[in-house]
């Protein structure tokens, strides 16, 4: 069984360009959720869809980050513009169902390097 | 925001030694899950806890979920180099709300 996958594995831009990762959850998931992880610290989740709808965006910047997963499979997280404080491995994770103590499964992360 | 405490922050112990880790949170969870980390990877899920005073394992690991619903512990017995990895804790509050612990760094020396 294929896993979640992302893209790009890592991204070095300068501070207030824009960036976009992507992520394609496991095969009839339908829950997807993007998480943030700093270094040294655990992954704060950023935005839990559950098919193409929004369940929980109440830890998303959203001045300047967005989210996306128009057909309900993949999805896309976008910054725009970064900051330096913005520089973090951005996981994605799936679950089959709704639940967040469901079995989720996690993709590699992207690591954003904002100089 | 939320915060989940794990101590020991970092761990260095000799393999086959016994390793317990716990995570506390300053109000009640209604789930208690831990992941371990390796690095350039996505957490993996070890355990999941739903019930108060529940006692689950998984192999050599062993996971509680605290009767006061704001604690979880997790033992590895028997620890081997392959432990070696950064574990979380995780869980989601009365509110429905999921988050991660800060860590626990676990070093095995041969």
């Amino acid at each position: 069984e294929a896993g979640v996958a992302q893209s790009p594995r890592y991204k070095i831009i300068e501070k207030r360009q824009s960036v976009a990762f992507w992520c394609n959850p496991i095969s009839g998931h339908a829950t997807l959720y993007w998480y943030q992880q700093i270094l040294g610290q655990g992954p704060k989740l950023l935005i839990q869809f559950q098919n193409n709808g929004v369940v929980d965006d109440s830890q998303l910047p959203k001045d300047r980050f967005s989210a996306e997963r128009l057909k309900g499979v993949d999805s896309t997280l976008k910054i725009q513009p970064a900051k330096l404080e913005d520089s973090a491995v951005y996981l994605c994770a799936s679950s089959e169902l709704s639940g967040s103590a469901d079995t989720q499964y996690f993709g590699p992360g992207t690591r954003l390097t904002v100089l | 925001g939320q915060q989940l405490n794990q101590s020991p922050q970092s761990m260095f112990i000799q393999e086959g030694e016994d390793v317990s880790m716990n995570c506390t949170s300053s109000s009640i969870f209604n789930t208690w899950l831990w992941y371990k980390q390796d690095p350039g990877e996505g957490p993996v899920l070890l355990i999941a806890l739903y019930k108060a005073g529940e006692l689950t394992s998984n192999g050599r690991l062993t996971a509680q979920f605290g009767i006061t619903r704001k604690d979880s512990f997790l033992n590895i017995s028997a620890s081997i180099p392959s432990d070696v990895g950064i574990y979380f804790c995780a869980g989601t509050n009365t509110g429905n709300q999921f988050y991660f612990g800060t860590g626990t760094s676990l070093t095995v020396i041969p």
